[in-house]
């Protein structure tokens, strides 16, 4: 089976703007995970969708927002880009969904480095 | 919330068991406890998860007291490829988790 995949891998975005990330799941996994990785704050929930909806958001601004299609690919928007952005974004793919319970393991993709200047 | 606390870094020899601790004081009743391996320029990746006492997989083994309030993840007889960041996980429940925490990190470096 293939992996979770990220797209782009390397983004290069200056402050105001906005920008788009692309995650394709593991076949057959329904819900697709978003986190955020720096070296000050390490790694933070975004949020999970699972079947096209949102079950789960993690502290962060209105300014980041997600959905999910029907074949469960998913994509994260940041709009209004800051320097603090600046982070690699990590998407995960589980069968079951973070709330699958005793056995909710999670597949995570190799990122998307975001550089804002 | 629960915050979890883990080493910054440690470091070991081939051959050695290594023990990792996270300690996470405000755990829920809920929570499971997670662990993941990290490799640069990749993601992290799953190696156990528990809610209490033993669990033992085929690499590793986690530890959970009683409490709840710290977990042990111990690798044994590590080698080289082990070498990576391992990241503890608090907050996987089947209800809420939008809290989940993830520690900061302990960089284990083995050595030869």
């Amino acid at each position: 089976k293939a992996g979770v995949t990220q797209t782009p891998r390397y983004l290069i975005k200056t402050r105001g703007q906005q920008v788009t990330l692309s995650c394709s799941p593991i076949s057959g996994h329904r819900s697709v995970s978003w986190y955020q990785q720096t070296p000050g704050q390490g790694l933070q929930f975004l949020f999970e969708y699972f079947s096209e909806t949102q079950r789960n958001k993690g502290n962060f601004p209105g300014r980041f927002s997600g959905r999910q299609f029907s074949n469960s690919r998913s994509e994260m928007n940041v709009s209004t880009l800051e320097l603090g952005d600046s982070a690699l974004y990590l998407c995960a793919s589980s069968p079951y969904g973070l709330a699958g319970g005793a056995y909710n393991e999670q597949f995570f993709g190799p990122g998307t480095r975001l550089t804002v200047l | 919330l629960a915050k979890t606390t883990q080493p910054i870094s440690m470091d070991s020899y081939e051959g050695q068991e290594v023990n990792i601790t996270c300690s996470h004081n405000n755990i829920a009743t809920n929570d499971y406890i997670t662990w993941y391996q990290q490799f640069p320029s990749q993601g992290p990746r799953f190696i156990i998860q528990g809610y209490k006492t033993k669990v033992t997989n085929e690499v590793a083994s986690l530890f959970i007291p009683a409490d709840r309030k710290s977990s042990t993840l111990s690798l044994p007889r590590v080698s080289l490829s082990d070498t990576a960041v391992y990241y503890c996980l608090v907050g996987l429940s089947r209800y809420n988790n939008n809290d989940m925490r993830f520690g900061a990190g302990t960089r284990l470096t083995v050595k030869p």
